[in-house]
């Protein structure tokens, strides 16, 4: 099974940062990776799929990128909003899984 | 709008099986393109991916629960069952279906229900 490791587990930020979350895979996953957002006591929320694509009503200060095994989220620039724990998953194979997630505070 | 919904005992004792319905409204995921998964979250602690189950029928499962999950579906594709059997308080978890878009990963999620284990 593929083993997704994320980091930072924690990362502190301010409003207007810009900050990045990385995801590496243990073996080649393509570019089936998928980011999302969860904030507390709910469920979590697609942001990125595909590794680079934008889900439909997410704003532009997220991007995501990869290069060969290792992906990474950005957000431009911080907004009081964005304070949450943000999760990687890979879809690549029938066993999902993923990333122990960053958990973004102010 | 899809909607997805947990339900189920919000209580198991050790030992016994956790069973639990999601049941999907306003959409389908009756289309070779649309799956349904489970997923847990511990209290505090990251998500777990438990399982799909295809269009086909087919499904898997995470291998450290393979030996104790069942995900099955009705002939309709609109009630999605889990059955995880001989629990111990480390199935303690808010436990999620969600909808998986071929290669998109997962739109649409339930709000999860809690299942506390335990005597």
């Amino acid at each position: 099974d593929i083993q997704m490791t994320q980091s930072p587990s924690t990362l502190s930020a301010s409003v207007g940062d810009r900050v990045t979350i990385t995801c590496r895979a243990s073996q080649s996953i393509s570019s089936w990776l998928a980011w999302y957002q969860q904030k507390a006591g709910k469920a979590p929320k697609l942001l990125i799929y595909r590794a680079s694509s934008l889900q439909s009503g997410v704003p532009s200060r997220f991007s995501g990128s990869e290069s060969g095994t290792e992906f990474t989220l950005t957000i431009s620039s911080l907004q009081p909003d964005d304070f949450a724990t943000y999760y990687c998953q890979q879809y690549s194979d029938y066993s999902h899984s993923f990333g122990q997630g960053t958990k973004l505070e102010l | 709008q899809l909607q997805l919904q947990e339900s189920g005992p919000g209580l198991v004792k050790p030992s016994e099986t956790l069973s639990l319905t999601c049941t999907v409204s306003g959409g389908s995921i009756d289309s070779s393109s649309y799956y349904l998964v489970w997923i847990r979250q511990p209290p505090g602690k990251g998500l777990e991916w438990i399982g799909i189950i295809y269009y086909s029928g087919n499904t898997y499962y995470n291998p450290s629960l393979k030996s104790r999950v069942t995900i099955s579906a009705d002939t309709s594709k609109t009630q999605f069952s889990l059955k995880l059997s001989s629990v111990t308080a480390a199935d303690t978890a808010v436990y999620h279906c969600a909808r998986h878009t071929y290669g998109e990963g997962y739109h649409y999620w339930g709000q999860g229900t809690l299942v506390t284990v335990s005597s």
